[in-house]
């Protein structure tokens, strides 16, 4: 079945900079990657996600691009501030699924802090 | 608009016993999905009921069931409870119409210690 494979675990950043989050996916049918936000005692937010027809998408100073041929996609956040301490899931969907179907299978999470 | 509720937040039950949770999805999505949550484990995929039906399941026992109601509300039930059944359970709202409406949303989970 599918698996989402998530590196780092946890990734530490002085305020400011920038975080790359990465996942790779095994099913090849996978087309749909949402990527999540959680904060301590919150359910998972969702953040942004890319469809497998497109490279790459932001919004503000979160970006995710995604390489089908190589089955990984990225997560990347600049300018980076304290709010933004949280982990992050990223999840991979399959369109071998009846239509409009979810399931989402998620990476391990990434503990992100921002160092002030 | 209202997000996705799920009650109780938080539950203590006995091993043995059985416990029912809840979850109202956002109005007008018709797909609920559940997911338990461990630091062991992560996120895993319980199943998913699109009106009424379950469209899929996860590698979970037969101890873990699920329904949807006609207003797309749904609960799960997990029966003779064991100790690694404690997690935060989560719900997943979903519109699930076509393969462009995918987003699932989820609520802020149910907290289960089982001891």
């Amino acid at each position: 079945g599918e698996n989402v494979e998530q590196h780092p675990s946890t990734l530490s950043v002085q305020e400011g900079d920038s975080a790359v989050i990465k996942c790779t996916y095994s099913d090849s049918a996978s087309n749909y990657f949402p990527w999540y936000k959680q904060e301590l005692g919150k359910g998972p937010q969702l953040i942004i996600d890319i469809r497998s027809n497109v490279g790459e998408k932001k919004d503000q100073r979160i970006a995710v691009t995604l390489n089908k041929t190589a089955k990984h996609f990225s997560l990347h956040i600049t300018e980076t501030q304290p709010e933004d301490s949280a982990v992050y899931f990223c999840a991979a969907s399959s369109k071998k699924l009846i239509q409009g179907a979810q399931k989402l299978v998620f990476g391990q999470g990434t503990r992100l802090t921002i160092n002030p | 608009k209202a997000g996705v509720t799920q009650t109780p937040r938080y539950l203590i039950k006995t091993r043995g016993q059985q416990v029912t949770l809840s979850c109202s999805p956002i109005s007008g999505h018709r797909s609920v999905s559940w997911y338990q949550q461990t630091p062991g484990q992560g996120l895993q995929f319980l199943f998913e009921y699109f009106s009424e039906t379950q469209r899929n399941k996860g590698n979970f026992p037969g101890r873990f069931s699920g329904r949807q109601f006609s207003n797309s509300r749904s609960e799960m039930n997990v029966s003779t409870l064991e100790l690694g059944d404690s997690a935060l359970y989560l719900c997943a709202s979903s519109l699930a119409v076509g393969d462009s409406k995918t987003e699932a949303f989820f609520g802020q989970g149910t907290r289960l210690t089982v001891v």
